[in-house]
């Protein structure tokens, strides 16, 4: 497996300000990925964290409000922007340690974001 | 109808019961299936994987898919307080690439 780490573990923010949450793994990665966990619920995916590249979004989630950073194999960020109550939830980043091999994906402890 | 159904409980059971989790499908085409555990504010943990249909097992811990049903389970033995948790069914494959499926999670409780 591997060592996934976040930051912040959790935080409490103001409607319309933007926090940005860091995703660190201990190996060069392909994939890693970006879920949204809502309280009681399963795990959504936002995007597919691209090295070099674009994000590529799933329906529902779009650049402006969620941009993502990948700047090399080991690290990424998401950014929830003009945040409100709803974007409340557990943000969860996860990674793929061997290309094509999503039955072997390892996730992070998760963000826990509380907007009041 | 959502791709993956699961149960999500709570299922309250005696320490020492087995115990039996289950999803149900509707891609024929998914070729990988996945067991998470999360414990209480923390990240789904990879459990164990099976491709395709069959058993596998480890330790207390057996997975059980039947394609032809559409239906996976975890089997869990001589289950125990620390096994308390939400246990997620997720599934990979055509057409979604690299991207998991997952169900909405059973929450587990074994009392002592």
């Amino acid at each position: 497996s591997a060592v996934i780490s976040q930051k912040p573990s959790r935080d409490i923010c103001q409607r319309g300000t933007s926090l940005t949450i860091q995703c660190q793994v201990d190996s060069q990665v392909t994939m890693m990925f970006w879920y949204r966990q809502q309280p009681g619920q399963s795990l959504t995916l936002i995007a597919t964290a691209n090295q070099g590249s674009e994000a590529t979004y799933e329906s529902g989630f779009v650049i402006d409000k969620f941009p993502i950073s990948r700047p090399n194999l080991t690290f990424s960020t998401l950014t929830v922007s003009n945040m409100s109550p709803e974007d409340s939830s557990i943000y969860l980043c996860s990674v793929e340690l061997r290309p094509n091999t999503p039955h072997e994906q390892y996730f992070g402890p998760g963000t826990r974001l509380t907007v009041t | 109808q959502k791709e993956v159904e699961q149960d999500p409980g709570p299922l309250s059971v005696p320490e020492g019961a087995i115990v039996s989790l289950n999803c149900t499908y509707s891609n024929s085409a998914f070729q990988y299936f996945m067991w998470y555990r999360q414990y209480s504010r923390k990240g789904p943990e990879l459990l164990m994987y099976t491709y395709s249909s069959g058993n596998k097992e480890d330790g207390r811990f057996t997975a059980q898919v039947d394609k032809s049903s559409k239906y996976i389970s975890l089997f869990i033995r001589d289950s125990q307080p620390s096994d308390s948790a939400t246990y997620l069914c997720a599934m990979s494959g055509p057409p979604y690439g690299n991207k998991l499926v997952f169900g909405a999670g059973t929450i587990l409780r074994v009392k002592s």
